[in-house]
């Protein structure tokens, strides 16, 4: 069975400061996803980035970086100089491709980020 | 682009009355996942389909749920009866089913707030 924690339930920030959103997960197969979704206060789920379990490479895109450590099954969310506009719920999901969980996201429970001006 | 697309985005009902949820994915995407959010539970999967066949309906929580998608563009999510505990944000997801491994990219639609009273 897959599992995805995200310890932080709440995280409050000043503006420019710099957050990091921490993601572990659990799964038996080798081949596997990770992904973030953004959900603002409209309610929409929006769509970050997506790994896969074969590169552990580290991706920038503009203020945000994500951290993928197989050693450690962590997947964290680092947004630099954080803006009011970056308060929201982050979720972090796993999929993998194992039978009839193919393609099934598990998500974990979210993070609530607020950013203060 | 359009996305995927959800009605009604709100819906308020009386306990006892049917209720459908209704979804358009985006065009071209094979794999259609409708999802409930509560604070209690979080993100839960209720069901999937793939190429219009339900492929995993274990996370539907009873027999007033049902699901169908009679064509690649239209999906619906049907709650008879509805109770007060349905009341929940119910989400439906659409993504490519390409590589055959799993991991491919879930877009969300905005949302169907529904309030059972």
């Amino acid at each position: 069975a897959q599992k995805v924690t995200q310890a932080q339930t709440e995280i409050s920030v000043v503006e420019k400061e710099d957050v990091t959103l921490d993601c572990v997960y659990e799964t038996r197969d080798t081949t596997y996803y990770l992904f973030w979704y953004k959900q603002p206060p409209s309610g929409e789920l929006v769509f970050l980035i997506r790994r896969n379990s074969f590169d552990e490479q580290n991706e920038i895109s503009g203020r945000y970086s994500w951290n993928f450590q197989k050693s450690t099954s962590s997947f964290n969310f680092t947004i630099t100089a954080s803006q009011v506009v970056d308060s929201a719920v982050y979720f972090c999901a796993l999929s993998t491709a194992g039978g009839t969980s193919y393609g099934k996201l598990t998500f974990g429970q979210g993070t609530i980020l607020t950013v203060h001006p | 682009d359009a996305g995927v697309i959800q009605s009604p985005r709100h819906e308020v009902t009386e306990m006892g009355q049917e209720v459908t949820l209704r979804c358009k994915p985006i065009s071209g995407h094979n794999s259609l996942f409708w999802y409930r959010q509560t604070m209690m539970r979080g993100l839960e999967l209720l069901i999937y389909f793939n190429n219009n066949v339900p492929i995993d309906d274990s996370g539907m929580p009873e027999d007033r749920f049902s699901a169908k998608m009679p064509n690649a563009s239209f999906s619906t999510l049907k709650i008879q009866p509805s109770e007060p505990r349905d009341s929940a944000v119910y989400f439906c997801a659409s993504s490519l089913k390409a590589s055959g491994r799993g991991g491919d990219t879930q877009y969300f639609g905005p949302g169907t707030r529904l309030t059972v009273l």
